[in-house]
Parts: structure tokens; sequence; C-alpha cells
């Protein structure tokens, strides 16, 4: 049982590249969760998704992305990357339930040069 | 005005002594409040979760609740240096898909 899984854990881009951060989890879980954490400014809601089939923008929703491709995978796209998206990516799921917590992955530290 | 306000820090307290961290929200409507710890580097994980006024002991943890007053807090008894890290404060909305985080409040326990 892995929980939640990221890759890359480390990526580097030059602006205006695209990339795809994966994220998968093996709890039977319906809602996903992309964040992104900067120095200060806490976890930021970039895209969730409350089943499979739906998205929904978070608080930073520009510039991304998303997909659910099913249960397990919830994939965030930059389109075409800015230095301003340089940050820690977080990917969490959570179960049905008003107490049930969210299960974070090991994350992806993205720098745009 | 934040949604969910946290200090900042660093707080700093000696081992043994109890550390207070404090937390406040805008959304009346919040019914379900979270404390995470995150140590350097790695990814959140849960200490307590609480949603009735009060409070609601764990092992060293207590979690107090005040919807009137809009104020959650963690407090940590007989503070260990494992247990220096950044403390965030959590609040999942009605209709539970969306969850708040603060920014984090950084503590030091020093031996």
């Amino acid at each position: 049982n892995a929980g939640v899984t990221q890759t890359p854990k480390f990526q580097v881009l030059k602006t205006g590249q695209s990339m795809t951060l994966q994220c998968a989890q093996d709890m039977n879980h319906n809602s996903m969760y992309w964040y992104r954490q900067d120095p200060g400014m806490g976890l930021r809601l970039i895209y969730y998704s409350a089943s499979e089939g739906t998205t929904d923008k978070g608080e930073v929703p520009n510039g991304y992305n998303v997909s659910r491709l099913n249960k397990r995978e919830f994939s965030l796209r930059l389109e075409s990357a800015a230095p301003s998206q340089t940050s820690v990516y977080f990917c969490a799921s959570r179960g049905v339930g008003r107490t049930d917590t969210q299960y974070f992955g090991p994350g992806t530290r993205l720098t745009v040069l | 005005q934040k949604e969910v306000e946290q200090n900042s820090g660093p707080l700093s307290v000696p081992e043994g002594a109890i550390a207070s961290l404090n937390c406040t929200y805008s959304d009346r409507g919040s019914q379900s409040f979270f404390w995470y710890r995150q140590y350097s580097g790695k990814s959140p994980e849960l200490i307590m979760f609480i949603y009735s006024n009060g409070d609601k002991e764990d092992g060293r943890f207590t979690a107090q609740l005040n919807k009137a007053s809009q104020y959650v807090s963690l407090l940590i008894r007989d503070s260990q240096p494992s247990d220096s890290a950044t403390y965030l404060c959590a609040v999942n909305r009605g209709g539970g898909f969306k969850t708040i985080f603060g920014a984090g409040t950084r503590l030091f326990v020093k031996a």
C-alpha cells in the first residue's frame, strides 16, 4: 500500500516549456487535490477533483490544467511554464466523511528558469 | 483578511514545556478543523482533527475549538526536540471538498 505517489520528485524547466506532474493513490479515495507551497504562503489549492470525472478550480488555477484520468490518477499540467510557477507541488487524496483527512504525496520540487 | 490565519513564528519553547499554537478562520460555515505537522522538506501529516466545540486530547496533543470566536488551537505538552516542525491549521468548509490551509507556524523546541 503505497498511499499517494508523485512523479517526478524534482524538475527544472525553462520558461515556456510544458510538463505534466503525475499523481496516483491506492486508497480508493474519491477526492484528489493539487496544491502548491511557497515560502510563507502555506498550501494553496490549485485544482481538485471531488470524484472521478469532475474537476474544479481552487484558489490559484491560472496557468494550470488537470485531468482526472480514473479514480486512481490525477495529473497536473503546466502548458507554458513561468518562473512564478517555481514551487513545491503536493498531490493529496481524501476519503468521504466529515473528518476524513487528506493524505499527501511526497511532493515535486519544480524550478522554472 | 486571509481565510485561515496563523502566526508564522518561529515559536521557541524549551524541552518539556507546553507549546501553544493558534489559528483563526473567517468562514463561519466551516465544519471540520485539522492540524498537520510538516517537517522541513517533507509532506504534511495529520496530527488531529476536531469538529465540536471544546477540547480533544490525543496523547501529548490537545486541540481546542471555539466556533463562536472562530478560533482553534493546538497544545503540545512535554514538548520534545522532535516536535520541531511547521504546524499547519486547515479548515474544511461545508460541502466537504475544499480544505483551506493556513501559512503555518514554525515551532522550535530547544533541548
